[in-house]
């Protein structure tokens, strides 16, 4: 069993549409970070949600952390080409740190 | 992640040969991660070193793979006597004490033939 489930797995729409993208677990945690990887490229840190509830903005991506730390989403407004890539999340798990198995995005122009 | 630097970015081994990746983690970080990674799928924790210690091993094969992250040079992440199933992207990433953020190299792209 995955420590981390990423839904959905693969997502393909338009450019200009929305999307949300989850990452739930049945564990709580301090702290859980979005990586953004494109193809041929090491993951890119995004942005690290530590409070429960909490929201952060990034241009057109909205993230937030679930009320009691165990899940959290990502969405994107009025998504871009530019915006494809293979999205992961990821906690720390003892000494690891530990990554759900992504949700490729391909947004079409 | 521009600051952690990994080669060679690509490395095509025969069957049997050795494969020796490396990584140099960012300014100050002494804390490296090496993950692995197959097409279009996430990344598969394989072990965790601080200068000159193995912290944690578990995500390696007890055979033929070994990682040492010495007090002076990169990382070396070892592979003996590869296999076609070693084929993978190799991603090295690494931390300041203390910091659950990591910063990701570029990878290695290990083809064997």
């Amino acid at each position: 069993t995955q420590l981390l489930e990423q839904s959905p797995q693969f997502l393909s729409i338009q450019e200009g549409e929305n999307l949300t993208v989850y990452c739930n677990s049945s564990s709580v945690f301090s702290s859980l970070q979005w990586y953004r990887q494109e193809p041929g490229e090491g993951p890119v840190l995004l942005v690290t949600v530590v409070t429960g509830g909490e929201v952060k903005k990034l241009k057109r991506l909205t993230f937030q952390f679930g009320d009691a730390r165990k899940d959290s989403s990502l969405h994107i407004t009025a998504a871009q080409p530019g915006d494809t890539g293979l999205y992961l999340c990821a906690v720390r798990y003892g000494n690891k740190l530990v990554f759900g198995a992504g949700t490729i995005l391909r947004v079409k122009s | 992640n521009a600051g952690v630097m990994q080669n060679p970015r690509h490395l095509v081994r025969r069957r049997g040969q050795e494969a020796r990746l490396r990584c140099s983690p960012m300014k100050g970080h002494s804390h490296v991660y090496w993950y692995r990674q197959l097409p279009e799928e996430g990344l598969k924790f394989m072990v965790y070193l601080q200068k000159e210690n193995i912290i944690d091993e578990s995500g390696m094969p007890k055979e033929r793979f070994s990682a040492e992250f010495p007090k002076e040079g990169p990382s070396i992440l070892r592979i003996q006597q590869v296999v076609r199933g070693d084929s993978a992207a190799y991603f090295c990433a690494s931390s300041g004490g203390g910091s659950t953020e990591a910063f990701f190299g570029q990878g290695t792209r290990l083809t064997v033939v």
